[in-house]
C-alpha cells in the first residue's frame, strides 16, 4: 500500500521568509502528487500538483519539487504571508482516480508578522 | 459558483446513538466523496459515488456506516451506532468526473462522548 509522511509536524516562520514543507512517500509507482492547504474550520484546498514525469512545477508564490529517486516531495512558499498559516497536506495518487488519493499527516505552518 | 455544502457543521452525540450528515455537491459534479479526518491526520476516503452508484467503499466500516446518493445529487452519510473513535471531521468533496480536481466542503465536526 501507500503511506505518506511528513518530516516535521510544525513549522514557524517570519512574514516574508520562504517556507519549505517536506513530504516522503513509499510507493515508487505513485503517479500524481498534490499539495493541499487546510485552514481552521475549512476543507482542504488544492494548491498545486505535479505528475511523476516532472521534477518541478511552479505556481504563484509556490513551487513543488519531486525527487523520485528518494521518493520525496517538497512545497516551497516564497515570501510567506500570515494568510499562509494553515495545515499543509501532501497527497499521492496511483493511477488516475482521485478516489485512490492517500493523504499525509500534515504540517502546521505558522507565519508570524 | 456555490461550493460544496455540508450540514450540520457540528454535532455532539453519545456513544451508541445514531447520526446523519448531509452533503450537497457543486452543481453538475458527477463524483462525490466522503472522507473521515481524525484530528491531526489527513483525510481518509470512506466512499466514492459516481452519480448514484458506489465506485469504492472499501474503507467504509459497513457494520455501522452507510451512505447513499439516491438521485445522484446530494448525499447522506449515517453512523449507527456511533463509537468514541468515530469522533472526527467528516468531509464531503465533489468533482466534475472521476479524475478531476476535488472540491471540499467545510466538513461536519462530530464528537462522540
Amino acid at each position: 500500500g501507500e503511506s505518506v509522511g511528513l518530516h516535521l509536524p510544525t513549522l514557524s516562520v517570519q512574514e516574508g521568509d520562504n517556507s519549505i514543507i517536506n513530504c516522503a512517500y513509499s510507493n515508487s509507482a505513485s503517479d500524481y502528487f498534490i499539495w493541499y492547504k487546510q485552514e481552521s474550520g475549512k476543507g482542504p484546498q488544492f494548491i498545486i500538483d505535479i505528475r511523476s514525469n516532472m521534477d518541478k512545477r511552479q505556481g504563484q508564490r509556490v513551487t513543488v519539487l519531486l525527487n523520485k529517486t528518494v521518493k520525496h516531495l517538497s512545497l516551497q512558499i516564497a515570501a510567506t504571508q500570515p494568510g499562509d498559516s494553515a495545515v499543509y497536506f501532501c497527497a499521492v495518487l496511483r493511477g488516475t482516480s482521485y478516489g485512490k488519493l492517500t493523504f499525509g499527516q500534515g504540517t502546521i505552518l505558522t507565519v508570524h508578522p | 459558483e456555490a461550493g460544496v455544502a455540508q450540514s450540520p457543521r457540528y454535532k455532539i452525540i453519545e456513544k451508541r446513538q445514531s447520526v446523519a450528515f448531509w452533503c450537497n455537491p457543486i452543481s453538475g459534479h458527477a463524483t462525490l466523496y466522503w472522507y473521515q479526518q481524525i484530528l491531526g491526520q489527513g483525510p481518509k476516503l470512506l466512499i466514492q459515488f459516481q452519480n448514484n452508484g458506489v465506485v469504492d467503499d472499501s474503507q467504509l466500516p459497513k457494520d455501522r456506516f452507510s451512505a447513499e446518493r439516491l438521485k445522484g445529487v446530494d448525499s447522506t452519510l449515517k453512523i449507527q451506532p456511533a463509537k468514541l473513535e468515530d469522533s472526527a471531521v467528516y468531509l464531503c468533496a465533489s468533482s466534475l468526473e472521476d479524475g478531476d480536481e476535488q472540491y471540499f466542503g467545510p466538513g461536519t465536526r462530530l464528537t462522540v462522548t
